[in-house]
């Protein structure tokens, strides 16, 4: 069975652009969580989709977004990229209830 | 809303040696508490976890222990190996809520050879 897959694995933006970021969790799986890592910190919940539906939010601005899709995978919009957005971003599933499994993770890099 | 503290943020022993990294939370109603462990460039990978419904799991090396009274929870390393050197993060959640993991601040664990 395949794990978390996180798609592009690294990316080079430039300040005021967007950025798409997705996320396929493992088969079976219907929750899907993003997590901003900045180097030297620990994870920063951003979202948390159930079924479709955004169960819950961090305390991130609404230059970032997310959904879910009907096969729950999911993707992470940022707009209006700032340098401080640099960091890894961390995609876990899970079954409700048991543990998050992580993806690779994205390394955005804003310039 | 909960809030996790770990301690401490680095922590350097001799190969052999035991390990022993802390974590508080604030909110009662947490009830679970996975630790993870995350190598460099890698991501977290989950290496052991608690319900509030048990006060103690082993698995070979590793052991957690809960204290829900005093609401901290600490992660123990024996017989250190070189390949246990990482960033360890404990963290805490409402299963019952929104699944949103509260991560400690992580232990850089170094093992002396």
């Amino acid at each position: 069975d395949a794990g978390v897959t996180q798609s592009p694995t690294h990316l080079i933006k430039t300040r005021g652009q967007q950025v798409t970021l997705r996320c396929s969790p493992i088969s079976g799986h219907k929750s899907v969580s993003w997590y901003q890592q900045v180097l030297g910190q620990g994870p920063q919940f951003i979202f948390q989709y159930y079924e479709k539906e955004e169960r819950g939010r961090g305390n991130f601005p609404d230059r970032f977004s997310a959904r879910q899709f009907p096969n729950y995978s999911s993707e992470l919009n940022v707009n209006a990229l700032l340098l401080g957005d640099s960091a890894l971003y961390l995609c876990a599933s899970s079954l409700v209830g048991a543990e998050a499994f992580f993806g690779q993770g994205t390394r955005l890099t804003v310039v | 809303g909960e809030n996790v503290e770990q301690h401490p943020s680095t922590l350097s022993v001799q190969e052999g040696d035991s390990a022993v990294i802390k974590c508080t939370y604030s909110d009662s109603a947490s009830n679970y508490f996975p630790w993870y462990k995350q190598e460099l460039g890698k991501r977290p990978q989950l290496i052991i976890d608690i319900r509030s419904n048990v006060g103690e799991k082993k698995d070979q090396r590793i052991a957690v222990t809960l204290n829900k009274t005093a609401k901290h929870f600490s992660l123990h390393i024996t017989e250190t190996q070189p390949e246990d050197s990482a960033v360890y993060f404990c963290a805490a959640i409402r299963m019952d809520s929104n699944y949103q993991l509260i991560w400690g601040a992580g232990t850089k664990l170094i093992i002396k050879p």
